[in-house]
């Protein structure tokens, strides 16, 4: 199957700093790409649906001043979260479609935020 | 709004066992619906995805189906083995859109 890494799978930051994940199509051109956020024992709800060339969408609720999401080529989307604080600490999951409509899913980045 | 959920929240069986983990959906008007593994600290694991027009879908020791009109799917998962323990995500995708609905999950711990 498809494979999509995520960089980096743990980070730890200072309140107030900005922090760059990664999420990359490794064998798999990706016209789009998603990126969801998980909080200990619940769902994965989706953030933002990142779109090669374009301007992410994000969902209600969520930040597009705070959730930066560039997706500059075709293999590679980046979220930043910007002066984060204590409650942003979540674990971070994109995903990049095919061609074929399928999604898979990276390993995900578990991000504290101190 | 499509609201999923799953029950249990969390199951354990000892090894062997057969059993059978639910998922219902809020709004029949699916695109489809797939099935997930999520290992601690991981990245999701696609097991089994049903289109609206299938009844059911089997891989190995998984089957997955699939009431639309009831806004059901069961997992079934014959002669459980400690490699299963795992967190098991259910997840619906509308027509028309790309956006998958998540449950929390059941937590599935299979005992040697």
């Amino acid at each position: 199957g498809a494979v999509v890494s995520q960089h980096p799978s743990r980070v730890i930051c200072k309140s107030g700093t900005s922090v760059k994940i990664e999420c990359r199509s490794l064998d798999f051109q990706a016209t789009t790409m998603f990126w969801y956020r998980q909080f200990p024992k619940q769902s994965l709800m989706l953030m933002a649906t990142s779109n090669e060339g374009s301007k992410a969408t994000y969902e209600q609720g969520v930040e597009k001043d705070k959730f930066l999401i560039n997706h500059a080529s075709l293999t590679l989307s980046t979220l930043t979260v910007t002066s984060a604080h204590p409650e942003d600490s979540s674990f971070y999951i994109c995903s990049a479609r095919t061609r074929a409509d399928t999604q898979y899913f990276g390993p995900g980045t578990r991000l504290t935020v101190l | 709004k499509q609201e999923v959920t799953q029950i249990p929240a969390a199951l354990s069986v000892p090894e062997g066992e057969n059993l059978v983990l639910n998922c219902s959906f809020t709004d029949s008007a699916i695109y489809n619906l797939q099935w997930f593994r999520q290992d601690p600290g991981k990245g999701l694991t696609s097991l089994l995805l049903i289109q609206s027009s299938q009844r059911e879908q089997t891989s190995g020791r998984l089957n997955a189906s699939l009431d639309k009109s009831s806004g059901r799917s069961t997992l079934y998962i014959a002669a459980s083995q400690p490699g299963d323990s795992a967190t098991y995500l259910c997840a619906v995708s509308q027509g028309g859109s790309e956006k998958l609905v998540f449950g929390k999950g059941t937590k599935l711990t299979v005992n040697p």
